[in-house]
């Protein structure tokens, strides 16, 4: 067990739709991050808060949106689904200092599978 | 930009014998790098880290991986293996700056281990 919890675990919705993925980092990590899994696109980061901030951005689409609220649990909000949107999306976790060591490891969830038909 | 490539897509071995899971990387600077797996239906955990401490790494049920720079590789081995084995591995590289920080991951190997 990581640490890092997700839910839910499983969501299937219709296109068009909106749904909210929601993390819960490990205690004490100040950072969250958000990849998606897919079989055409394998693992590819989205985005990352660190305390509440955005950080960095990967290859997010306009059609989803990040945020990391004050008590540090972060929701992905992914909008107007499409077909392509169905995918495993893992929140992840880490100390993420001003230094390296320790503060580059990130500790994933169990992950959301999203399902859009 | 940095980057991994892992040589194989697909390792079949047999219960016992070595693993050798290959991955090179590409970075304009020492790298963190990682191995990380994921059992069927499950998360990724992290199997061990390379932050340019000690070229040799040990990792948990009993992998380890080796850092050459002169070769720019960070293959993964285990001595014999088990059928718990059987999962897919991903070789990552960090990209890092300041508190802004993302991991590249490779296209996995997955392990089959036979009887």
């Amino acid at each position: 067990d990581s640490g890092v919890t997700q839910t839910p675990k499983h969501l299937i919705t219709a296109t068009g739709q909106r749904v909210t993925l929601r993390c819960s980092p490990r205690s004490g990590d100040l950072s969250v991050y958000w990849y998606q899994q897919s079989l055409d696109q394998g693992l590819q980061f989205l985005i990352q808060y660190y305390n509440g901030e955005e950080r960095a951005k990967g290859n997010i689409l306009e059609r989803f949106s990040a945020q990391q609220f004050p008590d540090l649990h972060s929701e992905l909000n992914l909008s107007s689904l499409e077909l392509g949107d169905s995918a495993l999306y893992f929140c992840a976790s880490s100390a993420a200092g001003l230094a390296g060591g320790r503060s580059d490891t990130q500790y994933f969830g169990p992950g959301t599978r999203l399902t859009v038909l | 930009a940095q980057s991994v490539t892992q040589l194989d897509s697909h390792v079949s071995v047999s219960e016992g014998t070595p693993v050798l899971l290959r991955c090179n990387y590409s970075s304009s600077y020492s790298p963190s790098l990682f191995w990380y797996v994921q059992h069927p239906n499950k998360g990724l955990q992290l199997l061990l880290k390379y932050t340019s401490a000690a070229t040799l790494v040990k990792g948990i049920n009993g992998f380890e991986a080796e850092f050459k720079k002169s070769e720019t590789s960070f293959h993964l081995t285990k001595p014999s293996a088990h059928m718990s084995d059987a999962a897919e591995y991903f070789c990552v590289v960090s990209d890092r700056t300041g508190t802004a920080s993302k991991l590249t991951f490779g296209t996995g190997t997955r392990l089959q281990v036979t009887l």
